[in-house]
This record gives structure tokens, C-alpha cells and sequence, in this order.
């Protein structure tokens, strides 16, 4: 079972547009994690926020935490083409095990 | 720095039969965690170790087995492979409680 649930399962944007997914999860976590997947290959860390922080950005990235929600948001603006990839979200307890979502898949239209 | 690296790419394996997958962490990094992601799916954690011991273990049943190595290297082992274990495998090496630096993966399909 996953404990993070992506929204949308798909999205397909124009280049230059906002991208934005959520993600839910169900139990007490210390951080969550967004990854992103390119075509099958190896994940790659985006980005991390801390259960006591509620909002972060790292470049075109701009991550949201509403723990009484239980959930999260990825907004990636001034979409490009090489953004099409899976984005995962990631949460884990005070044992270090990262549970994912099933994602959300990005298509960026040239 | 060298990342973290998966042997082999591809393997195709018949039902029943047993297969290894190597996994070499990234330099520096003593936590090493095993991951199997079926097709359209998100990864599923398998086990983790730390220190050549394991340190936490998902729910798969004990045909999946796994070590790591005095140089943080590791293994993942599975035995009497059955078909719904073809997926990709995918090896992340951290320090304990940072974010994972994946491999590439090792695409296993069971016949």
C-alpha cells in the first residue's frame, strides 16, 4: 500500500504554463519529499519540506504542507518541455522509510 | 563524486529461478534502500540498511533478501521468481534520514 496519493494522475500543459499536482498522505510524517522520474530511469530529489514549515521554493519550484490537511502541493512554473516527466511525492515517520505515491505524470506541450 | 550505480540494466529471467541485483552507493553514503516499481506504479520500499545491517523492511515476503557490503555497496536477492516480480528495481543510496540518490534501475522481467 502507498501512503501518499497524487492529483491529478495526468496533466498535459502548454509550454510556459504553471503545472501544479497535489498529494495526500495519511499518517504523521516528519518531512515529505517531492522526486521527479524521467521515462523509467532513476528518481531524482527535488525537494523537501519539513513538517513544521508550510511553504518552500527552490527555483521554478514552489512546495506547500498543510499538515492538518494532510496534504501537499507542487507547483512548477514557466513550464518547459524538459519538465515532462512523473513527479512522486514522498513521506516518511521516525523511521527513515520513504513512502511514495503513484504520481502524477507531466506532459509539456512544445 | 560518483552517483549511484545499478548492474545490470535490463535481466530477463524465467519462473522459479533466482536473480541478483548489484548496486554500488554513491560515495560517502551508509544507507542503502531497495525499491520495486511495477509499470504506471510508484516505487514500493522493500528494505533498507544501514551499516550492513537492515534497517527496516516493507512488506514483501522473505524470497527478497538483501546485504550491503563493508564499502556500502549492496545486494538484492530474490529467489522462486514468480511473474508479478517483474518490475524495475531500483537501488537509492543516502546518509541515514536525508533525501535518496537513486540509480537508474535494473528492469527484471520474469517469463
Amino acid at each position: 500500500s502507498q501512503q501518499g496519493e497524487e492529483d491529478p494522475q495526468a496533466l498535459s500543459i502548454q509550454e510556459g504554463e504553471n503545472a501544479t499536482m497535489n498529494c495526500s498522505y495519511k499518517t504523521s510524517i516528519n518531512n515529505l519529499q517531492w522526486y521527479r522520474q524521467n521515462s523509467g530511469r532513476g528518481l531524482v530529489h527535488l525537494i523537501l519540506i519539513r513538517s513544521n514549515e508550510r511553504e518552500k521554493h527552490s527555483g521554478r519550484l514552489r512546495v506547500t504542507l498543510d499538515t492538518s490537511k494532510k496534504s501537499s502541493s507542487l507547483l512548477i512554473t514557466a513550464s518547459r518541455a524538459a519538465d515532462t516527466a512523473s513527479y512522486f511525492c514522498a513521506t516518511d515517520g521516525s523511521d527513515y522509510k520513504l513512502s511514495f505515491g503513484a504520481g502524477t505524470t507531466v506532459t509539456v506541450r512544445a | 563524486e560518483t552517483g549511484v550505480t545499478q548492474s545490470p540494466t535490463h535481466l530477463i529471467k524465467t519462473r522459479g529461478q533466482q536473480v541478483t541485483l548489484r548496486c554500488s552507493s554513491q560515495s560517502g553514503h551508509n544507507t542503502v534502500s531497495w525499491y520495486q516499481q511495477a509499470l504506471g506504479q510508484g516505487p514500493q520500499f522493500i528494505f533498507q540498511y544501514y551499516r550492513e545491517e537492515e534497517n527496516g523492511r516493507g512488506n514483501f515476503p522473505p524470497r527478497f533478501s538483501g546485504l550491503q557490503f563493508p564499502n556500502y555497496s549492496s545486494e538484492l536477492n530474490v529467489n522462486a521468481l514468480e511473474l508479478d516480480d517483474s518490475a524495475l528495481y531500483l537501488c537509492a543510496s543516502s546518509l541515514l534520514g536525508t533525501p535518496l540518490h537513486f540509480g537508474n534501475g535494473t528492469r527484471l522481467t520474469v517469463t
